[in-house]
């Protein structure tokens, strides 16, 4: 069946270092793979999207690879900041279909 | 632009009561789609669909759920009649061409 697993429910870092966060795939072949971030009571917000032909991507402090043979992609936060804390969804569109999956979510705080 | 709109914010109901979900996406987005989001189940697709017409309806849960997209600028979610289950926050994204979607605040659906 097809599955999408981020690397754990919650994330705690200290303020200035990099945050990592992981979201692998199973049984899927996405044209292409997007993050977003959710805050308490609000909807998800688009921050990056990442095409199967493009090994990374960046924005201002966040950083994006994509990795279609490990089935993984790799979200970086550099510099956290107590204002990242949010939950980050990833988020993956299959090849033929016409929607996107998502992940449950990795819960960030970023520790002042 | 305003974004996704969405109304009501939040939405108590009694069991076997109708209820309706409204959307106004994004002028000039072309995809709409609504997602529910529970604690077990995270973010699922119920419908999506493109320059008004439903493309994909094989996420709704039951016959008790449908929806409508009557113009460009409106649609509905509707559940009649409900039951206890049907409690989530439900969101309606827009998007164009399908590259990153922009959520609304979703509605808090609450069937007692």
């Amino acid at each position: 069946s097809q599955k999408i697993e981020q690397n754990s429910e919650a994330l705690n870092i200290q303020e200035g270092k990099t945050a990592t966060l992981t979201c692998n795939y199973t049984n899927y072949s996405p044209a292409y793979l997007q993050w977003y971030r959710q805050d308490p009571g609000r909807g998800p917000v688009f921050l990056l999207l990442i095409r199967e032909n493009e090994k990374e991507k960046r924005k201002e402090r966040l950083k994006v690879t994509f990795d279609t043979t490990l089935k993984q992609s790799l979200f970086h936060i550099t510099a956290s900041q107590p204002a990242d804390s949010a939950t980050y969804l990833c988020a993956l569109d299959m090849q033929g279909a016409n929607n996107l999956f998502f992940g449950t979510g990795t819960r960030l705080t970023v520790i002042p | 632009d305003a974004g996704v709109i969405q109304s009501p914010r939040h939405e108590v109901t009694e069991m076997g009561q109708e209820v309706t979900l409204r959307c106004k996406p994004i002028s000039g987005h072309d995809y709409l789609f609504w997602y529910r989001q529970t604690m077990m189940r995270g973010l699922e697709l119920l419908i999506y669909f493109n320059n008004n017409v439903p493309i994909d309806d094989s996420g709704m849960p039951e016959d008790r759920f449908s929806a409508k997209m009557p113009n460009a600028s409106f649609s509905t979610l509707k559940i009649q009649p409900s039951e206890p289950r049907d409690s989530a926050v439900y969101f309606c994204a827009s998007s164009w061409n399908r590259d990153g979607y922009t959520f609304g605040s979703g509605t808090r659906l609450t069937v007692v």
